[in-house]
């Protein structure tokens, strides 16, 4: 069925950078989109950006474009969300996040799938 | 707009019927998918396209949608359905995914 497994959370001062991993395992990983989501403490889940599948477009919420480039390495099953310039307001889990779709009535019905546990991030000084 | 609007609470007795809603233009030209979160764990996909389900999701769970509105509804609700769920579909651009406010279900 396949899993996603998140790394590189922690506690970060303000205007410094971390970078998260996730790990796929159990399936086609260079053949899927794939998605960062956040949900800030005690909030909502919002959708931080996509990267396709072989990497040549993004796509990223006004919240942290130009911010948190997202890439991948299809030869290491691996995506990345490098988070720069960190602000107080980007404490949250960061989920990774499968993206599958399939074509019903003519439209493309799109699901998130499968999802990592989630990596802590806080930004305190 | 981009914004997907949901009701923040609703109170179910057990083994009645809830129906969740989700407000949005863009449901207009997309489909959505519906999603469950419980304190502490990830989400987990309940419903997408028109009225799918997973593999594993019970059939209490059903999707659909009519206009500007897309509903959840789960029919004969169980204690284990407390919990809160999310809308998503894409914006009006078709570019980008938007989640909905999300709203917490109590099982009384």
């Amino acid at each position: 069925q396949g899993q996603l497994v998140e790394s590189g959370g922690g506690v970060v001062r303000p205007g410094r950078s971390l970078r998260l991993s996730c790990a796929a395992s159990g399936f086609s990983f260079s053949t899927y989109a794939m998605h960062w989501v956040r949900q800030a403490p005690g909030k909502g889940l919002e959708w931080v950006g996509l990267i396709s599948n072989d990497g040549n477009y993004q796509y990223y919420a006004d919240s942290v474009r130009g911010r948190f480039p997202i890439s991948r390495d299809n030869s290491k099953n691996i995506l990345y969300l490098q988070m720069n310039s960190l602000r107080p307001e980007d404490t949250a889990v960061y989920y990774c996040t499968r993206d599958w779709f399939t074509m019903v009535r003519g439209m493309t019905a799109d699901a998130f799938d499968i999802w990592g546990q989630g990596a802590v991030v806080t930004v305190s000084s | 707009s981009s914004d997907l609007t949901q009701d923040p609470a609703v109170s179910v007795a057990l083994g009645q019927t809830v129906r969740i809603t989700c407000q949005g233009d863009s449901l207009r030209n997309y489909y959505t998918s519906w999603y469950q979160q419980k304190p502490g764990q990830a989400p987990k996909l309940l419903s997408y396209g028109y009225n799918h389900r997973p593999s594993g999701i019970p059939d209490r769970f059903s999707g659909s949608s009519s206009g500007n509105t897309a509903s959840l509804t789960i029919t004969g609700v169980q204690a284990e359905d407390e919990a809160d769920y999310y809308c998503n579909s894409r914006d009006s651009s078709g570019n980008h995914r938007v989640f909905g406010t999300g709203t917490k279900v109590t099982v009384l």
